[in-house]
């Protein structure tokens, strides 16, 4: 069974400039989480969408924004980009219950915000 | 809230030298515990979970048992190799509703031949 896959692997933005990360879960999850991953802060949750609707959000601003279409495909996007927001963007994916709370994760997007 | 607390790295050993990584955990609900290593360039791979007190995860040599009356999650190899070298990270998942997952800060493990 293919993993979890993120497009793209490697990003480069200036400040000011808005960002989408695309991820494509594991065949038959219904459930796709993003985290931030930083140096400073380590790894941080974003957000969790279920079957479309968000069940669960970090405490990021508002500037973060996520959908997830019908296939599950997730997207995540940032506006108004801030040279903080430089960091490794994890998406995870977990199946339907009873084994609902193990996340399996893709490679990570590298957003570079100069 | 919830948190995770880690043993401070970098943690360098010598091949076959015996590994201990500290977990210890905050949680008002009865968490899920996970270890997970992170190669480098690579996202995270799930090394070990598991869900509820005096289970003990297994996997690649790596074990770890939940101890619910000391609040630790304690990873444990007999033998490392080279190939260990990694970023480990401990997890929590409370369950309430979603899948989120609070992180420890890592703990960067070197092994040399």
């Amino acid at each position: 069974k293919a993993g979890v896959t993120q497009t793209p692997r490697y990003l480069i933005k200036t400040r000011g400039q808005q960002v989408t990360l695309s991820c494509s879960p594991i065949s038959g999850h219904r459930s796709v989480s993003w985290y931030q991953q930083t140096p400073g802060q380590g790894l941080q949750f974003l957000f969790e969408y279920f079957s479309e609707t968000q069940r669960n959000k970090g405490n990021f601003p508002g500037r973060f924004s996520g959908r997830q279409f019908s296939n599950s495909r997730s997207e995540m996007n940032v506006s108004t980009l801030e040279l903080g927001d430089s960091a490794l963007y994890l998406c995870a994916s977990s199946a339907a219950r009873p084994d609902t709370d193990t996340q399996y994760f893709g490679p990570g997007t590298r957003l570079t915000v100069l | 809230g919830d948190s995770v607390t880690q043993m401070e790295g970098p943690v360098t050993l010598s091949e076959e030298a015996f590994l201990t990584i500290n977990c210890t955990y905050t949680a008002t609900g009865y968490p899920s515990l996970f270890w997970y290593v992170q190669y480098p360039g690579e996202g995270l791979q799930l090394l070990l979970k598991a869900t509820k007190a005096d289970d003990k995860g297994s996997n690649k040599g790596f074990e770890a048992t939940y101890r619910k009356e000391t609040t630790s999650f304690h990873l444990e190899k007999g033998s490392v190799q080279v190939s260990d070298s990694a970023v480990y990270f401990c997890a929590l998942s409370d369950r309430s509703g979603g899948t989120a997952l609070i992180f420890g800060k890592g703990t960067t493990l070197s092994v040399s031949s």
